[in-house]
């Protein structure tokens, strides 16, 4: 079965510090992969997406993801956290080019001050 | 204004009770798209529609159902309504794109609570 995995369901951090969250997902063919962010009480903002051609992108608010076929990851990074980036992150994948996307179980994200 | 909108933002209902949420969008697109959201469990499909004369089962439509009213309305009802279907539901819509993947746009959730 098609499935996303977000290895991390809380990560801690502190202000300033570097961040990489984790998304590894099934299936051999090279599918469209996203990143969104939930503030508390928000709806879900679209971070980044990967379709074709460089393998690393990058977002909005300071953030970039490297696509490794090899590894079937999508691994999400920042340099620097601010107490803004506090929320919770989830890795999805448009398996096949199906319109439909399969999330994965999300990663909260704490700063320390 | 809001591109996505869904109402109401937030009920509580009683078991049994049948209850319709609603999903209204003003970008034009032809794909809308009925999420549930469960801690620890991410978000998961329970209907999606990819115009007015097309629904599609997700992956957990059991208990409930769609009816696409318009390009721009897509509502989401629970016919008897039962404790474990509390959740964060959320809208969603796409725009097509040939041969290829496009952004969805989340409407802010309507937070279900079944007593």
């Amino acid at each position: 079965a098609q499935s996303v995995t977000q290895p991390d369901i809380h990560i801690t951090v502190s202000e300033g510090a570097s961040l990489e969250l984790r998304c590894n997902y099934s299936y051999g063919a090279t599918p469209y992969l996203f990143w969104y962010v939930q503030s508390p009480g928000q709806g879900l903002q679209l971070l980044l997406k990967y379709f074709s051609g460089d393998t690393l992108v990058q977002g909005i608010k300071g953030f970039e993801a490297e696509f490794k076929r090899s590894q079937s990851s999508f691994n999400l990074r920042k340099p620097s956290v601010h107490w803004s980036d506090a929320a919770e992150y989830f890795c999805a994948v448009d398996f096949q080019g199906a319109q439909k996307l399969v999330f994965g179980q999300g990663t909260r994200l704490t700063i320390n001050p | 204004d809001a591109d996505v909108t869904q109402t109401p933002r937030n009920r509580i209902t009683k078991t049994g009770k049948r209850i319709m949420l609603e999903c209204s969008q003003t970008k034009g697109h032809d794909r809308m798209y009925w999420y549930r959201q469960d801690p620890g469990l991410g978000l998961r499909l329970i209907y999606y529609s990819f115009d007015v004369k097309d629904i599609n089962k997700g992956e957990i439509s059991d208990g409930y159902s769609v009816s696409r009213q318009a390009q721009a309305k897509f509502s989401l009802s629970l016919e008897s309504a039962i404790p474990n279907q509390t959740a964060l539901y959320f809208c969603a819509t796409s725009d097509y794109r040939t041969g290829g993947a496009d952004t969805q746009y989340f409407g802010p959730g309507t937070r279900l609570t079944v007593l």
